[in-house]
């Protein structure tokens, strides 16, 4: 399996300016997820969906942010406008709940690395 | 009070030894916990998965989870430098997929 699929990987733009995260989950992963990591605050979950309804939103920091899962295959985390706090690494991870004690393993695609500036 | 609280390190340790990573919860009801291993510039990799109360061990990895003191630890036997990384603890609860990351621990392996 090709794993999660990010892009753009990396990306620089100006404060003011709408960015587009994307990703692919894997193929049959039922659960997306995005996450920020930052070395201040770590990881911390944005978003997740659950066959492409959002579940939990209360991670995302305000309303400049917002994310869509339009099918299982795609889904978007955008921001706008971009502030320089926005600096951050942003990770779409999925996962397949087959089994409650199979462990519910969160596959993290590679990570958008995003400098506003 | 973090939901996941882990000691930031450095940890550094001699090739060969058992590096040993400590974290915390608060969540009484969380039910599985996580390790997964960072390298820098990469993105989180899972180790291995507990459960139950007790060890589970997989190659040089052992898992150590004890509910009562909301504790669960990794054990790195025989440390190499390609385990020099940063470990995260994660945990969720019952029928929620959700996994909540402590800040993580980073270790380096000395040759």
């Amino acid at each position: 399996d090709a794993g999660v699929i990010q892009s753009p990987r990396h990306e620089v733009t100006e404060m003011g300016q709408e960015v587009t995260l994307r990703c692919k989950p894997i193929s049959g992963h039922d659960y997306l997820f995005w996450y920020r990591q930052t070395m201040m605050r770590g990881l911390e979950l944005l978003i997740y969906f659950n066959n492409n309804v959002p579940i939990d939103d209360s991670g995302m920091p305000e309303d400049r942010f917002s994310a869509k899962m339009p099918n299982a295959s795609f889904s978007t985390l955008k921001i706008q406008p971009s502030e320089p706090r926005d600096s951050a690494v942003y990770f779409c991870a999925s996962s397949f709940a087959d089994s409650y004690f199979s462990g519910n393993t969160i596959y993290f695609g590679e990570g958008s690395w995003l400098t506003v500036v | 009070q973090k939901e996941v609280e882990q000691n930031s390190g450095p940890l550094s340790v001699p090739e060969g030894a058992i590096a040993s990573l400590n974290c915390t919860y608060s969540d009484r009801g969380s039910q599985s916990f996580f390790w997964y291993r960072q390298y820098s510039g990469k993105s989180p990799e899972l180790i291995m998965f507990i459960y139950s109360n007790g060890d589970k061990e997989d190659g040089r990895f052992t898992a150590q989870l004890n509910k009562a003191s909301q504790y669960v630890s990794l054990l790195i036997r025989d440390s190499q430098p390609s385990d020099s990384a940063t470990y995260l603890c994660a945990v969720s609860r019952p029928n929620d997929y959700k996994l909540s990351f402590g800040a993580g621990t980073t270790v380096t392996v000395r040759a």
